[in-house]
């Protein structure tokens, strides 16, 4: 039973291109969080998604961030003309959704951003 | 809003030596605490979690946390480190009977030293 996926690993851009992180959740799994990790300040809550609903996105910079979880496939987050402070590990975790808050989330290896 | 205050960065400690990661979080509802370990160039794992019942709780490392309603803590210890403990740890929060985001700390980098 495979964990959460995310890919790709490690993904460079260059400024203004697109990035395009795909995570794929647990087996069971209908829910999905996002996360960005900066040096030294640790973990921030970005986006909350359902299957093809937004629940909670108080964590998504206004401009050029988006997600989605579609019915099929693997949920998407899409950052249009990246920037240099863009760079980081973005984490996505999932769970089964009413448990989450009594089992914690499975988390994905991430992916590396590096913005060029 | 809930919040998590993780006070040192980082901790040094030497291999076989006790140690504790602080954490203090705040929160005007009810809560679960959790402690997550992040190896080098990995995810994050959940270690423990405190939900109810017995305010100290153990992992199957060795690890263990005790929460403390009146001083809003959930510390993080360990009797006697091993050099593959040798990780960043992060407490994290979350709202009881709501299905919530968790919320992290910055992390505590914990280095073991020969």
């Amino acid at each position: 039973n495979a964990g959460v996926m995310q890919n790709p690993r490690h993904l460079v851009r260059r400024r203004g291109q697109e990035a395009r992180l795909r995570c794929s959740p647990m087996k069971g799994h209908s829910h999905v969080y996002w996360y960005r990790q900066l040096p030294e300040e640790g973990l921030k809550f970005m986006v909350y998604l359902q299957k093809e609903n937004i629940i909670d996105e108080s964590g998504m910079p206004k401009e050029r961030f988006s997600a989605e979880f579609p019915k099929e496939g693997p949920s998407i987050l899409r950052i249009q003309q990246v920037v240099r402070g863009d760079s980081a590990a973005y984490f996505c975790a999932s769970s089964r959704g009413d448990t989450a808050r009594s089992y914690g989330y499975t988390f994905g290896s991430g992916t590396r951003l590096t913005v060029v | 809003a809930q919040s998590v205050t993780q006070l040192d960065s980082q901790v040094p400690v030497f291999e076989e030596a006790p140690v504790e990661l602080r954490c203090n979080y705040s929160s005007s509802v009810s809560v679960y605490l959790f402690w997550y370990v992040q190896y080098p160039n990995q995810g994050l794992q959940l270690l423990l979690k405190y939900l109810s019942g017995s305010t100290l709780v153990e992992s199957i490392n060795g690890f263990e946390a005790e929460f403390n309603k009146s001083q809003t803590s959930f510390h993080l210890r360990k009797p006697s480190v091993h050099i593959s403990d040798t990780a960043e740890y992060f407490c994290a929060v979350s709202r009881r009977n709501r299905d919530d985001k968790i919320i992290f700390g910055k992390g505590t980098r914990l280095h073991i030293l020969p």
